[in-house]
């Protein structure tokens, strides 16, 4: 089984629906974040938390809100879709020791 | 300007090519340096990580830091078609824990 687990994996929705991707881990880590990533911009970050405590906004937090359910359990909402936010979502996980971080395998999420 | 520049190609290279890559970035703070490879419709892994200055290699794999010119490097020896995918460097300061991504590089090898 996957460590790093989204769903759903796909989603078309319209402009102004509210739309919640989840994310599940089995590493047991702490740390956990949201990203997207759209051509030619790379990966960026949304949110992250540090634990279940703990919420901090990335770089592009607008629009978008989390919720941290458990330490397994991370959940990116979109209050209200609109079109710019089409793109692929990614969860990731990174344990105490150091920085690397393993990634889901993504939610492609078009908003029409 | 973005904190990380990577030219986002694409490159395409006949099997058992090198394939050079590189990244660079601007804040002196960054200590961690990693490469992710992405296959299509898949999430990132992490292919090769360093810390500081100096070189690193994994099998065909090498990857450079140069701290004093702020630029990194991945190399990848006799490459097969497998090699295709999109590669990112990423970097981090100490004690951050978040990292900063670049646009990612999207590699094609020719059979």
């Amino acid at each position: 089984d996957a460590d790093v687990t989204q769903t759903p994996r796909n989603r078309i929705t319209k402009t102004g629906k509210r739309i919640m991707l989840e994310c599940s881990q089995t590493k047991g880590h702490d740390r956990m974040y949201w990203y997207r990533q759209d051509p030619g911009l790379g990966l960026r970050l949304i949110y992250y938390s540090f634990d279940v405590k703990d919420i901090n906004k990335g770089e592009i937090s607008d629009g978008y809100s989390v919720s941290r359910q458990a330490q397994a359990k991370f959940s990116l909402s979109l209050e209200s879709a609109i079109p710019n936010q089409t793109a692929l979502y990614f969860c990731a996980t990174s344990g105490q020791t150091r920085d690397e971080q393993f990634f889901g395998p993504g939610t492609r999420l078009t908003v029409l | 300007q973005k904190e990380v520049e990577q030219d986002p190609g694409p490159l395409s290279v006949p099997e058992g090519a090198i394939v050079s890559l590189n990244c660079t970035y601007s804040n002196s703070a960054f200590q961690y340096f990693m490469w992710y490879r992405q296959y299509s419709r898949k999430g990132p892994e992490l292919l090769m990580y360093t810390y500081s200055s100096g070189n690193k290699e994994d099998g065909r794999f090498t990857a450079q830091v140069d701290k004093s010119s702020k630029y990194i490097s991945l190399f990848i020896r006799d490459s097969q078609p497998s090699d295709s995918a999109t590669y990112l460097c990423a970097m981090s300061p100490y004690n951050d824990y978040k990292l900063s991504f670049g646009a990612g590089t999207t590699v094609t090898v020719r059979a």
